[in-house]
Formats: C-alpha cells, structure tokens, sequence
C-alpha cells in the first residue's frame, strides 16, 4: 500500500489565488520530506527540501516567499503556491525519506496536478 | 553538463525482447544510485537500487561502474506492463543527500 499520500489529487484554481497541497507520510515519521515539480516530458525538479521544525530549503531559482513551505509534524507537510499563475500549472509530487531504510530512498507521493486558468 | 544523462528514447521492443538502458552522472562524489520507473501521469516508484557489485531482481539486473561514472539497467524477456519511463537517480550527499534525476529513457513494449 502507499506510504505517502498527497492530497489533492488534482487542483484547477484561478489567477491569483493560493493553493495548499498535503503530504503525509503513512508508515513512517519523516523528518524530512522532498517537494518536486514535473513540466510535462521532463524529469523531476527539486523545489526545496522540507525539515520538521525548521525552515526549507530551497533550490536555487525557487522563490520561497511564493512556495511556502509548512513540515509542523512528522508526517505532515504542506506546500502552499500563493498568487498562482498559468506557468505555475505543473504536477507537484512530494516525497519521504524512511530514516530508518538502508539507503536514501525516498517515497513518493500520488502527486498533484495543478492547472491555473 | 547535466548531473545525470539518460538517453531519452524511445526505445521499442517487441514482447520478450531483452533491452539496455545506460546512464552517466557527473559527481564522482556520489554514494546512492537507484532505478525509478514513472508511469505517465503518474509518480516515480523505486525499481531498484544499484550496488558496485550489481545486482538483480528477477528479470531486472543493475549495474554500476564508478570509475566511468555510469549506470546500466537490463531488462529480460520484456512484458508489455514494462512500458513506463525509466528514471535513472543519483543521491547527491553534499548539499543535503538530495535525489537528482534524469530525464528518463522511454521504452515501449509492443506485441
């Protein structure tokens, strides 16, 4: 069965507006989750990396004043595209980290497919 | 120069047919390597990770060659449920143990 989900699944929201997305981990505490973005026919991006009780970091490029990010518990992150735009239309997938797995494996979240009209 | 290079595809075999996919990655630092494999619309499931001394798991076999940097996946006796991209993934320790992924090598199995 999934050990992180995400919720929700799919998200049309206007110009302007904000949008909260949730990643749980199921199974496991995370103590630090990943958050990606995927354009369609390309890979995965690292957007920031998100620690239980601290601050994200972020990758370069990525504004964190528009890409808030929330990690209050250890299984619950959150990330928060305020005033979205059109180019912000992306799928979104967080991911987990076992800290009790043998390598760096990371699990991914269903995603979510975000379109701003 | 990309961290992770994959060549993109696609790649179309027929069912049963055994095929290669290769990657290289660019930081001889990195420690972890994985085998991802991304259905459309849908997100990346580790396949498998790749030891220095290869490994396989059932028609699946990885290999790793850290001198040349480069990472390979065969599959055997392809089904046609194999169709999906391929997303060949470094774990990069400095700047945090981050997942760095390729772009993805698209196979196709046809009957």
């Amino acid at each position: 069965g999934a050990v992180v989900s995400q919720h929700p699944s799919r998200v049309i929201c206007k110009s302007g507006t904000s949008v909260k997305i949730e990643c749980r981990s199921l199974d496991f505490q995370a103590t630090t989750m990943f958050w990606y973005r995927q354009f369609p026919k390309q890979s995965l991006m690292l957007m920031a990396t998100s620690n239980e009780g601290s601050k994200a970091t972020y990758e370069q490029g990525v504004e964190k004043d528009k890409f808030l990010i929330n990690h209050a518990s250890l299984t619950l992150s959150t990330l928060t595209v305020t005033s979205a735009h059109p180019e912000d239309s992306s799928f979104y997938i967080c991911s987990a980290r076992n800290p009790k797995g043998a390598g760096y494996e990371q699990y991914f979240g269903p995603g979510t497919r975000l379109t701003v009209t | 120069r990309k961290e992770v290079e994959q060549d993109p595809g696609p790649f179309n075999v027929p069912e049963g047919a055994t095929v290669a996919f290769n990657c290289t990655y660019s930081n001889s630092a990195s420690q972890s390597f994985f085998w991802y494999r991304q259905d459309c619309r849908k997100e990346p499931k580790l396949l498998m990770s790749v030891y220095s001394s290869g490994n396989e798991d059932g028609r699946f076999t990885a290999q790793l060659n850290r001198a040349s940097q480069y990472i390979s996946l065969l599959i055997r006796d392809s089904k046609l449920s194999d169709s999906a991209t391929y997303l060949c993934v470094v774990n990069e320790v400095w700047g945090g143990n981050k997942l760095v992924f390729g772009a993805g090598t698209i196979l196709r199995v046809k009957s």
